[in-house]
């Protein structure tokens, strides 16, 4: 089966432009997920959906990040305007379902880097 | 709240050599706990998984993990290391928000390198 797909795989900014990524997870996974991985970290969630439903946006930083998945598919993040700190892996994963055993796939990532 | 702490950011053997990293969390309940492999410039994939079945769990490439209630500990450990396997590998504890929701705290990671 395919895996998860992620574009672009790399993006240069400057500080203060918009950016944004686009995610399309395994076929029939109902949960989606965002996680950010600053160089050195592990990976932090950002954004969790279960069909087109949001479950937990958290640790989003609303002010600057947004994200959606319109159809209960692909998914698009955000950032707008962009921060020298937002220099991160954004990786994107599904699941088949929510519950707490079911392991997540994720996808190659998006290397973002804020100059 | 549950946590997850990985002991040692670099851990480096030679090949053939006995691979241990250690984690340890923290859960007010029974957890899942997971190994995530990740190699350059690609996402995570993962290793093995604790359910609350066998203490003894088994993963691909010849990874393993024991599950310890007293130590609050699921080490990972292969028996002969491999150059191939030199990554970064992350532990997680999955938190269970509510009965249809759960997200995984991950641990900040481990660079294994494999010297000749």
């Amino acid at each position: 089966e395919a895996g998860v797909a992620q574009s672009p795989r790399y993006k240069i900014i400057e500080k203060r432009q918009s950016v944004a990524f686009w995610c399309n997870p395994i076929s029939g996974h109902a949960t989606l997920y965002w996680y950010q991985q600053i160089l050195g970290q592990g990976p932090k969630l950002l954004i969790q959906f279960q069909n087109n439903g949001v479950v937990d946006d958290s640790q989003l930083p609303k002010d600057r990040f947004s994200a959606e998945r319109l159809k209960g598919v692909d998914s698009t993040l955000k950032i707008q305007p962009a921060k020298l700190e937002d220099s991160a892996v954004y990786l994107c994963a599904s699941s088949l379902s929510p519950g707490g055993h079911y392991e997540q796939y994720f996808g190659p990532g998006t290397r973002l880097t804020v100059t | 709240a549950q946590s997850v702490t990985q002991l040692g950011s670099h851990v480096s053997v030679s090949e053939g050599a006995l691979v241990l990293l250690r984690c340890n969390y923290s859960s007010s309940v029974p957890p899942y706990l997971f190994w995530y492999v990740q190699y350059p410039n690609q996402g995570l994939q993962l290793l093995l998984k604790y359910t609350s079945a066998a203490t003894l769990v088994k993963g691909i490439n010849g990874f393993e993990a024991e599950f310890k209630k007293s130590e609050t500990s699921f080490h990972l450990t292969k028996p002969s290391a491999h150059m191939s396997d030199a990554a970064e590998y992350f532990c997680a504890v999955s938190l269970v928000q509510y009965s249809s929701a759960s997200k995984i705290i991950f641990g900040s990671g481990t660079r294994l390198s494999i010297r000749p």
